[in-house]
């Protein structure tokens, strides 16, 4: 599975929109690029799923680029309660047993 | 529809008890995984049930065991506890094998002493 590289952490203010990106530059033709979610002592959420160009949901957007060896996870106007740890995983569809989750980027927001 | 649900939420054992743990899954789910977080090793996949057949094992002991019934639900057993196995235990449903897309459960936090 392609190894991927996220910053440990990151500060924003609340308002703010923030991107986080993922670096995968051995990315296979087959994988997806997967965003969970995870606030302390809960389990990781689904946030958002792209294999190419741009996705956009109720929550976020996946911004994916042509070569498709990075990606940037796009929060818009943060509030207080983003402030989590944030995992970009790559990897085939029906594969997810197989991911590694790794430290993630820790997300801090302040007031 | 009622997310995943584990019980217990918090566990305290002592080193060479054996422990047990459920998950009832989403209803119409008929995929559950377990997998273990501590913060040295992050998130590890234990191992994953469809159908009531597991599908695929981690690299874990064969302590760490599971099983699968009828109506999804799921529980996996970890025999003769060792201090190391102190960590969040998650469980996550998916309606199909293997997807991405999966929903985790709040986890049941075991403290081995």
């Amino acid at each position: 599975l392609a190894k991927t590289t996220q910053p440990i952490s990151m500060d924003s203010y609340e308002g703010q929109e923030v991107n986080i990106t993922c670096s995968h530059n051995n990315i296979a033709t087959n994988d997806y690029i997967t965003w969970y979610q995870q606030f302390p002592s809960q389990g990781p959420r689904f946030i958002i799923q792209g294999y190419k160009t741009k996705v956009t949901n109720e929550v976020a957007s996946l911004f994916i680029p042509a070569d498709r060896k990075s990606s940037t996870l796009s929060l818009p106007r943060v509030s207080l309660s983003d402030t989590a740890v944030y995992y970009c995983l790559v990897g085939p569809m029906y594969n997810f047993n197989k991911f590694y989750f790794g430290s993630g980027t820790k997300l801090n927001v302040k007031p | 529809k009622a997310g995943v649900t584990q019980t217990p939420r918090y566990l305290i054992k002592t080193r060479g008890q054996q422990v047990t743990l459920s998950c009832s899954p989403i209803s119409g789910h008929r995929s559950v995984s377990w997998y273990q977080q501590t913060p040295g090793q992050g998130l590890q996949f234990l191992f994953e049930y469809f159908s009531e057949t597991q599908r695929n094992k981690g690299n874990f002991p064969g302590r760490f065991s599971g099983r699968q019934f009828s109506n999804s639900r799921s529980e996996m057993n970890v025999s003769t506890l060792e201090l190391g196995d102190s960590a969040l235990y998650l469980c996550a449903s998916s309606p199909e094998a293997g997807v991405n897309e999966q929903y985790f459960g709040p986890g049941t936090r075991l403290t081995v002493t």
